[in-house]
């Protein structure tokens, strides 16, 4: 299937720092990305899902200062945690739609995912 | 909005035997996609199996293979012949196939035990 690679899988930082997770499609043109949180033993949060060149849409209760996502390029977005606290610690996951052919690679009706990124903060 | 039901927050299996986790969902459209997405201890999302609701028959995926009724609002999975591999947590997905909404709503998962 598509791969999606997310970096960095693991990060730790203090309290106040900025981080930024990267989210890219190897092998398709993701139309779309979607940004998820998730806590321990819990499901996929959606946080918000941005389209290439228009700006991010959030789901309701997910600070948009807070969590700044940008999706400058077809394979490429990012999410980056402002000024992060202890309360941010949490997993976050993307995920890429393409705009191809249903049922092919990179095709529109289907999620591919990236690994995850536990972010700690002290 | 559309909602997704596992019923099941833990399931335990023999290995080589079969298991069969449950997803009921609500909603008023008529046509949607469902999935049965793994997710293992890496926490890497693993697409295992889709179905479209206006298809009849029910898809399968090798040892996975999914019975879906739709007035039901059924979609369980069943994976046959279970492997250690198997071990993970289930997530049943929908997602609507109306407009350019591509957001998938998400069950609270089944975390599967494969006994050896």
């Amino acid at each position: 299937g598509a791969v999606v690679s997310q970096h960095p899988s693991r990060v730790i930082c203090k309290s106040g720092t900025s981080v930024k997770i990267e989210c890219r499609s190897l092998d398709f043109q993701a139309t779309t990305m979607f940004w998820y949180r998730q806590f321990p033993k819990q499901s996929l949060m959606l946080m918000a899902t941005s389209n290439e060149g228009s700006k991010a849409t959030y789901e309701q209760g997910v600070e948009k200062d807070k969590f700044l996502i940008n999706h400058a390029s077809l394979t490429l977005s990012t999410l980056t945690v402002t000024s992060a606290h202890p309360e941010d610690s949490s997993f976050y996951i993307c995920s890429a739609r393409g705009g191809g052919l249903a049922g092919g690679l990179g095709g529109k009706n289907i999620q591919y995912f990236g690994a995850g990124t536990r972010l700690s903060v002290l | 909005a559309q909602t997704v039901t596992q019923s099941q927050p833990e399931m335990s299996v023999q290995e080589a035997e079969t298991v069969t986790l449950s997803c009921t969902y609500d909603t008023s459209e008529s046509d949607y996609y469902l999935f049965w997405y793994k997710q293992p201890p890496s926490r890497q999302m693993i697409l295992v199996i889709r179905q479209e609701a206006y298809k009849q028959q029910n898809a399968t995926e090798n040892r996975f293979s999914v019975n879906f009724q739709k007035a039901a609002k059924s979609f369980s999975l069943k994976i046959s012949d279970s492997q250690l591999g198997d071990a993970a947590m289930y997530f049943c997905a929908y997602r609507s196939a109306r407009g350019s909404n591509y957001k998938l709503t998400f069950g609270k998962g089944t975390l599967l035990t494969v006994n050896p």
